[in-house]
Protein backbone atom coordinates (compact mmCIF):
# COMPACT_ATOMS: atom_id res chain seq x y z
CA UNK A 1 0.00 0.00 0.00
CA UNK A 2 0.94 3.70 -0.51
CA UNK A 3 2.81 4.93 2.55
CA UNK A 4 4.30 8.30 3.63
CA UNK A 5 6.87 8.87 6.44
CA UNK A 6 7.74 12.04 8.39
CA UNK A 7 9.96 12.13 11.67
CA UNK A 8 7.72 12.10 14.02
CA UNK A 9 10.31 13.23 16.54
CA UNK A 10 9.82 16.85 17.09
CA UNK A 11 12.74 18.96 15.32
CA UNK A 12 14.23 22.05 17.69
CA UNK A 13 16.39 24.24 16.54
CA UNK A 14 18.10 27.97 17.01
CA UNK A 15 16.15 31.01 15.84
CA UNK A 16 17.96 31.91 12.69
CA UNK A 17 19.30 28.47 11.65
CA UNK A 18 17.98 26.70 9.00
CA UNK A 19 14.95 23.88 9.42
CA UNK A 20 15.26 20.91 7.20
CA UNK A 21 12.18 18.46 6.79
CA UNK A 22 11.92 15.70 5.50
CA UNK A 23 9.32 13.51 3.44
CA UNK A 24 9.43 9.85 1.86
CA UNK A 25 7.22 7.63 0.07
CA UNK A 26 7.04 4.44 -1.04
CA UNK A 27 5.08 2.42 -3.51
CA UNK A 28 3.79 5.67 -5.56
CA UNK A 29 4.69 7.70 -8.47
CA UNK A 30 2.80 10.85 -7.02
CA UNK A 31 2.58 14.01 -9.37
CA UNK A 32 1.94 16.48 -7.03
CA UNK A 33 3.42 16.84 -3.93
CA UNK A 34 2.94 19.13 -1.32
CA UNK A 35 3.62 20.96 1.94
CA UNK A 36 1.46 22.20 4.90
CA UNK A 37 1.83 24.18 8.25
CA UNK A 38 -0.57 23.17 10.82
CA UNK A 39 -1.02 25.42 14.19
CA UNK A 40 -2.45 23.11 17.49
CA UNK A 41 -6.37 23.23 17.15
CA UNK A 42 -6.26 24.61 13.18
CA UNK A 43 -6.90 23.41 10.27
CA UNK A 44 -3.82 23.08 8.17
CA UNK A 45 -2.57 26.08 5.81
CA UNK A 46 -1.26 25.16 2.29
CA UNK A 47 2.18 26.50 1.76
CA UNK A 48 3.68 25.14 -1.47
CA UNK A 49 3.35 22.88 -4.61
CA UNK A 50 6.07 20.73 -6.65
CA UNK A 51 5.43 18.87 -9.82
CA UNK A 52 7.38 15.82 -10.14
CA UNK A 53 9.28 17.55 -13.06
CA UNK A 54 10.58 20.24 -10.69
CA UNK A 55 13.64 19.60 -8.53
CA UNK A 56 13.03 22.67 -6.46
CA UNK A 57 10.55 25.40 -5.60
CA UNK A 58 10.68 28.57 -3.64
CA UNK A 59 8.83 30.98 -1.74
CA UNK A 60 10.12 33.72 0.53
CA UNK A 61 11.95 31.80 3.28
CA UNK A 62 10.99 28.31 2.06
CA UNK A 63 12.10 25.60 -0.38
CA UNK A 64 10.92 22.52 -1.37
CA UNK A 65 12.97 19.76 -3.26
CA UNK A 66 11.55 16.73 -4.81
CA UNK A 67 13.60 13.67 -5.99
CA UNK A 68 11.16 11.35 -7.35
CA UNK A 69 14.18 9.04 -7.97
CA UNK A 70 14.85 8.89 -4.21
CA UNK A 71 10.98 9.40 -3.14
CA UNK A 72 11.80 12.17 -0.97
CA UNK A 73 11.39 16.11 -0.73
CA UNK A 74 12.70 17.58 1.43
CA UNK A 75 11.24 21.14 2.80
CA UNK A 76 13.82 23.96 3.97
CA UNK A 77 12.78 27.31 6.16
CA UNK A 78 15.93 29.32 6.00
CA UNK A 79 16.50 32.24 8.66
CA UNK A 80 13.73 30.36 10.67
CA UNK A 81 12.34 32.41 13.41
CA UNK A 82 9.93 31.32 16.52
CA UNK A 83 6.70 31.64 14.38
CA UNK A 84 7.70 28.79 12.70
CA UNK A 85 7.46 26.71 15.34
CA UNK A 86 4.56 24.77 14.31
CA UNK A 87 3.86 20.91 12.32
CA UNK A 88 4.38 20.77 9.10
CA UNK A 89 2.78 17.97 6.90
CA UNK A 90 3.94 16.68 3.44
CA UNK A 91 1.18 15.47 1.56
CA UNK A 92 1.30 13.51 -2.12
CA UNK A 93 -1.35 13.36 -4.78
CA UNK A 94 -2.45 9.84 -5.52
CA UNK A 95 -4.45 9.97 -8.22
CA UNK A 96 -7.82 11.55 -9.13
CA UNK A 97 -9.01 14.06 -6.30
CA UNK A 98 -7.15 11.82 -3.48
CA UNK A 99 -4.37 13.32 -1.67
CA UNK A 100 -3.08 11.51 1.11
CA UNK A 101 -1.16 13.35 4.03
CA UNK A 102 1.83 11.89 6.60
CA UNK A 103 1.42 12.44 10.04
CA UNK A 104 3.74 15.49 10.48
CA UNK A 105 6.59 16.61 11.74
CA UNK A 106 6.59 19.26 14.55
CA UNK A 107 9.23 21.68 14.23
CA UNK A 108 10.20 23.97 17.29
CA UNK A 109 12.39 27.38 16.99
CA UNK A 110 14.30 28.59 20.02
CA UNK A 111 14.60 32.16 20.57
CA UNK B 1 -11.89 36.13 -1.38
CA UNK B 2 -12.88 32.31 -0.54
CA UNK B 3 -13.92 31.76 3.14
CA UNK B 4 -14.86 27.89 4.68
CA UNK B 5 -16.59 27.63 7.25
CA UNK B 6 -17.68 24.89 9.51
CA UNK B 7 -19.88 24.57 12.50
CA UNK B 8 -19.46 23.51 15.71
CA UNK B 9 -15.88 24.40 16.61
CA UNK B 10 -16.48 21.46 19.73
CA UNK B 11 -18.94 19.25 19.91
CA UNK B 12 -19.35 16.42 22.97
CA UNK B 13 -21.92 13.37 22.15
CA UNK B 14 -22.67 10.58 23.71
CA UNK B 15 -22.51 7.04 21.72
CA UNK B 16 -25.52 6.39 19.40
CA UNK B 17 -26.77 9.44 19.06
CA UNK B 18 -26.39 11.17 16.30
CA UNK B 19 -24.52 13.90 14.13
CA UNK B 20 -24.45 16.52 11.39
CA UNK B 21 -21.27 18.95 10.59
CA UNK B 22 -21.94 21.59 8.12
CA UNK B 23 -19.48 23.02 6.25
CA UNK B 24 -19.77 26.18 3.37
CA UNK B 25 -17.34 27.53 1.02
CA UNK B 26 -17.73 31.38 0.08
CA UNK B 27 -16.22 33.16 -3.07
CA UNK B 28 -15.94 30.14 -5.78
CA UNK B 29 -17.80 27.82 -7.83
CA UNK B 30 -17.90 24.87 -8.24
CA UNK B 31 -14.96 23.54 -5.72
CA UNK B 32 -13.68 20.25 -5.04
CA UNK B 33 -15.02 19.54 -1.77
CA UNK B 34 -13.21 17.52 1.19
CA UNK B 35 -13.78 15.78 4.60
CA UNK B 36 -10.84 14.23 6.64
CA UNK B 37 -10.67 13.24 10.46
CA UNK B 38 -7.45 13.66 12.10
CA UNK B 39 -6.54 11.76 15.58
CA UNK B 40 -4.16 13.24 17.76
CA UNK B 41 -0.76 12.65 16.31
CA UNK B 42 -1.68 10.92 13.37
CA UNK B 43 -2.19 12.18 9.23
CA UNK B 44 -5.68 12.79 8.16
CA UNK B 45 -7.81 10.37 6.85
CA UNK B 46 -9.89 11.29 4.05
CA UNK B 47 -13.27 10.54 4.53
CA UNK B 48 -15.38 12.01 1.71
CA UNK B 49 -14.87 13.69 -1.55
CA UNK B 50 -17.33 15.49 -3.45
CA UNK B 51 -16.20 16.72 -7.61
CA UNK B 52 -20.25 17.98 -7.44
CA UNK B 53 -24.14 18.26 -5.84
CA UNK B 54 -25.02 15.21 -5.17
CA UNK B 55 -21.95 13.45 -6.21
CA UNK B 56 -20.40 11.56 -3.28
CA UNK B 57 -16.79 9.25 -3.27
CA UNK B 58 -16.32 7.50 -0.07
CA UNK B 59 -12.64 6.62 0.99
CA UNK B 60 -12.97 4.70 4.70
CA UNK B 61 -15.96 2.02 5.48
CA UNK B 62 -17.81 3.23 8.51
CA UNK B 63 -20.85 4.60 9.94
CA UNK B 64 -20.40 8.21 8.42
CA UNK B 65 -21.38 9.36 5.07
CA UNK B 66 -21.73 12.62 3.39
CA UNK B 67 -23.93 14.63 1.38
CA UNK B 68 -24.02 18.21 -1.09
CA UNK B 69 -26.99 19.23 -1.28
CA UNK B 70 -25.47 22.64 -2.66
CA UNK B 71 -23.00 23.83 -4.52
CA UNK B 72 -21.12 25.10 -1.88
CA UNK B 73 -22.10 22.80 1.09
CA UNK B 74 -21.41 20.07 2.56
CA UNK B 75 -22.43 17.89 5.03
CA UNK B 76 -21.44 15.01 7.67
CA UNK B 77 -23.66 12.92 9.50
CA UNK B 78 -23.91 9.77 11.27
CA UNK B 79 -27.15 7.95 12.76
CA UNK B 80 -25.30 6.38 15.77
CA UNK B 81 -21.93 7.58 16.81
CA UNK B 82 -19.26 5.55 18.10
CA UNK B 83 -16.73 5.97 20.40
CA UNK B 84 -14.03 5.88 17.87
CA UNK B 85 -15.66 8.53 15.86
CA UNK B 86 -14.06 10.86 18.15
CA UNK B 87 -11.05 13.35 16.01
CA UNK B 88 -11.01 16.68 14.67
CA UNK B 89 -12.92 16.60 11.80
CA UNK B 90 -11.85 19.47 8.95
CA UNK B 91 -13.67 20.20 6.03
CA UNK B 92 -11.72 21.21 2.29
CA UNK B 93 -11.88 22.63 -1.08
CA UNK B 94 -9.97 22.71 -3.91
CA UNK B 95 -10.31 23.81 -7.10
CA UNK B 96 -8.62 23.28 -11.20
CA UNK B 97 -6.64 20.13 -11.69
CA UNK B 98 -6.85 17.49 -9.37
CA UNK B 99 -3.98 17.69 -7.51
CA UNK B 100 -4.22 21.00 -6.87
CA UNK B 101 -4.13 22.29 -3.51
CA UNK B 102 -6.64 22.17 -0.60
CA UNK B 103 -7.75 25.38 1.80
CA UNK B 104 -8.70 24.00 5.27
CA UNK B 105 -11.70 24.84 7.54
CA UNK B 106 -11.05 25.72 10.92
CA UNK B 107 -12.42 22.35 11.89
CA UNK B 108 -15.06 20.77 14.49
CA UNK B 109 -13.31 18.64 17.80
CA UNK B 110 -16.10 16.32 18.14
CA UNK B 111 -15.96 13.99 21.62
CA UNK B 112 -17.83 11.18 21.74
CA UNK B 113 -18.54 9.95 25.46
Amino acid sequence: SQKIEQNSEALNIQEGKTATLTCNYTNYSPAYLQWYRQDPGRGPVFLLLIRENEKEKRKERLKVTFDTTLKQSLFHITASQPADSATYLCALHTGGFKTIFGAGTRLFVKA
Amino acid sequence: SQTIHQWPATLVQPVGSPLSLECTVEGTSNPNLYWYRQAAGRGLQLLFYSVGIGQISSEVPQNLSASRPQDRQFILSSKKLLLSDSGFYLCAWSVGFEGSEQYFGPGTRLTVT
